[in-house]
């Protein structure tokens, strides 16, 4: 399977800060989701960005699929930010269509 | 949000005893996944599905089945539970590359 490496592994900041988060992978894929884990364990999309930039809000996220990496910003952090942010990669096609491969995750704390 | 939801929610059970997880989907998406999160992996896939009744294997498939007879299930089963599978596991959705997830099912095995 592809192998996902995301950093930092911990990422502690205070509220007003911006931050970046990185996804590496081993391979070419053509699918690269951006998951928000809340502190409750629901797992929320933020991207869909197998290439290009896109921006939603406060974050935004650029896949460089040429150099196999994907960058999550996020800007004027909020506490309500804080949880486990997860890059997802998959490189299927056919009837296996959509598999995912997860990285490790980079666990943000936000504080007031 | 994608309408997915998992049953139980919560589940305690002793090793040795058949389990079987249940997602629900009213989106008609064609594609199904299971998952398990475990601290230090992130979500691995256990099976998935790209049909009623077409099934495959993913990464960590030992010990777990599945089925799926009609759009909107898909079930998971654990045959013979052991303390390794004690898991929060994640069902998800898609109609193409994008997953949704499901809120999970917390699994201890005792």
């Amino acid at each position: 399977g592809i192998q996902v490496e995301q950093s930092p592994p911990d990422l502690i900041l205070q509220e007003g800060a911006n931050s970046t988060l990185r996804c590496n992978f081993s391979d070419s894929v053509n699918n690269l989701q951006w998951f928000h884990q809340n502190p409750w364990g629901q797992l929320i999309n933020l991207f869909y960005i197998p290439s290009g930039t896109k921006q939603n809000g406060r974050l935004s996220a650029t896949t460089v699929a040429t150099e196999r990496y994907s960058l999550l910003y996020i800007s004027s952090s909020q506490t309500t930010d804080s949880g486990v942010y997860f890059c997802a990669v998959g490189a299927d096609r056919g009837s296996t269509l959509g598999r995912l491969y997860f990285g490790r995750g980079t666990q943000l704390t936000v504080w007031p | 949000d994608a309408g997915i939801t998992q049953s139980p929610r919560h589940k305690v059970t002793e090793t040795g005893t058949p389990v079987t997880l249940r997602c629900h989907q009213t989106e008609n998406h064609r594609y199904m996944y299971w998952y398990r999160q475990d601290p230090g992996h992130g979500l691995r896939l256990i099976h998935y599905s790209y049909g009623v009744k077409d099934t495959d294997k993913g990464e960590v498939s030992d010990g777990y089945s599945v089925s799926r007879s009609k759009t909107e299930d898909f079930l998971l089963t654990l045959e013979s539970a052991t303390s390794s599978q004690t898991s929060v596991y994640f069902c998800a959705i898609s109609n193409s590359y994008e997953q949704y997830f499901g809120p999970g099912t917390r699994l201890t095995v005792t």
